[in-house]
């Protein structure tokens, strides 16, 4: 069965440091990577989005994905209190499109 | 990216009865998927709605009990049969395949909140 893996947290960093989120998957054959952000009550929303080996950088968003170690990650520079939500990390086969999603972990920031 | 709207936002309903949810986008997409978010859970995905065709259903979910419409590439519903407390969830649509947005980039309407009482 395939598997997405997060720490459920919660994950506390104070305001302004770095948060650092992370998930494994079982499935080598797994080809796209997604972060999305969850805030108490709405729908998840997209963040980024990652293919390739490396590191992939938005704003104060970078995604790093490691395939040989199926290990994906998401760094949130200078964190701010809105930053505060539940992290979800999903993994897709290009060929279907479906997504399989880790239960998520809980990012808090301190002001 | 396309807008995704669900109906109804939320609902209680009685044991025993069906709910139908909609979910409509304001332009063509190529794949359309229905999760669920039990309380306290992540997304699991219940079945991909596939354009003229049935849907295909994930391991644990059947069609007798999640029918799934999908007569065009905007619209979509999901509905939750013979319901018990255990199906009070949210119910999330899913689209693919914007077409200005890339293939692999899945984006969520707002969710519909079921409360089965």
């Amino acid at each position: 069965q395939k598997e997405v893996e997060q720490n459920s947290g919660p994950l506390s960093v104070p305001e302004g440091a770095i948060a650092s989120l992370n998930c494994t998957y079982s499935d080598r054959g797994s080809q796209s990577f997604f972060w999305y952000r969850q805030y108490s009550g709405k729908s998840p929303e997209l963040i980024m989005f990652i293919y390739s080996n490396g590191d992939k950088e938005d704003g104060r968003f970078t995604a790093q994905l490691n395939k040989a170690s199926q290990y994906v990650s998401l760094l949130i520079r200078d964190s701010q209190p809105s930053d505060s939500a539940t992290y979800l990390c999903a993994v897709s086969e290009d060929s279907s499109y479906k997504l399989i999603f880790g239960s998520g972990t809980r990012l808090l920031v301190r002001p | 990216s396309a807008v995704i709207s669900q109906k109804p936002s939320r609902d209680i309903c009685q044991r025993g009865t069906s709910l139908t949810i909609q979910c409509q986008v304001d332009s063509q997409v190529t794949m359309m998927f229905w999760y669920r978010q039990q309380p306290g859970q992540s997304l699991t995905l219940i079945a991909t709605a596939n354009q003229g065709s049935e849907a295909t259903y994930e391991s644990g979910f059947v069609i007798d009990k999640f029918p799934i419409s999908r007569p065009n590439l905007t619209f979509s519903t999901l509905t939750v049969s013979n319901m018990s407390p255990e199906d009070s969830s949210i119910y999330l649509c899913s689209v693919e395949g914007l077409e200005d947005a890339g293939d692999t980039e899945a984006f969520f309407g707002q969710g519909t909140r079921l409360t089965v009482v």
